[in-house]
């Protein structure tokens, strides 16, 4: 079966070291994107991609970077992590056409000391 | 810009019908999704409405107003298992991402 994974599920990690988070999907969708959960903030758009080579700045996508090498990762790294960025990341995917259903990963939980 | 407002918390009793409502302002409107989410774990696609009108899956259904940017969700035969998040979010005419609302935290009490 198709799916979307992240790894890692949980990181802990120090303020001003990189980090990478991965996702990986094999529903051979075109369109990837990551998002940051907070409370009372909902899901907040951070890069986006519309395919191999293509990515696009979200709402909240400073400190943070993607590339797209392939139809099936998208990586999202912090570059220098900071306490702000302590959050649950969500990975998701889409065909990109008609009613553009996200499909999502099981989440990143990321904690910056 | 876009912002799309939900209420944060409704309480329903098991049985019940519940709705949860949504408005939205943005520009190049394409269409209005809503996800759920349980505690712990990821967003799941319950509902799409490009036009306007009711939408119906089983006991849950989403309506849509665009000339009133308006939507909501409802449910129907509330269960212990919906309770859960719910998100509203809108797509537009000119890229493929999706903005979400802050989320409606539902509570279905025995």
């Amino acid at each position: 079966d198709a799916e979307i994974t992240q790894s890692p599920r949980h990181k802990i990690t120090e303020t001003g070291r990189q980090v990478t988070l991965a996702c990986h999907q094999t529903w051979n969708h075109n369109n990837m994107f990551w998002y940051r959960q907070d409370l009372g903030h909902g899901l907040r758009l951070i890069h986006y991609s519309y395919g191999v080579q293509d990515t696009n700045k979200g709402e909240v996508s400073d400190g943070y970077s993607v590339s797209r090498s392939n139809t099936e990762d998208l990586p999202l790294t912090l570059e220098s992590a900071a306490s702000s960025q302590t959050s649950v990341y969500f990975c998701a995917s889409s065909e990109g056409s008609g009613a553009n259903v996200l499909t999502f990963g099981a989440g990143s939980r990321l904690t910056v000391l | 810009g876009q912002s799309l407002e939900q209420p944060s918390e409704v309480t329903a009793v098991e049985g019940a019908i519940v709705q949860i409502n949504c408005t939205y302002q943005t520009s190049g409107f394409y269409g209005l999704s809503w996800y759920q989410q349980h505690d712990g774990g990821a967003p799941t696609f319950l509902s799409y409405n490009a036009l306007d009108g009711l939408e119906e899956t089983g006991r849950f259904s989403s309506f849509l107003s665009r000339s009133d940017s308006y939507g909501y969700l409802l449910l129907q035969e509330l269960q212990m298992k919906d309770s859960a998040s719910y998100f509203c979010a809108v797509s537009t005419y000119n890229n493929n991402d999706m903005r979400f609302g802050a989320g409606t935290r539902l509570t279905v009490k025995p």
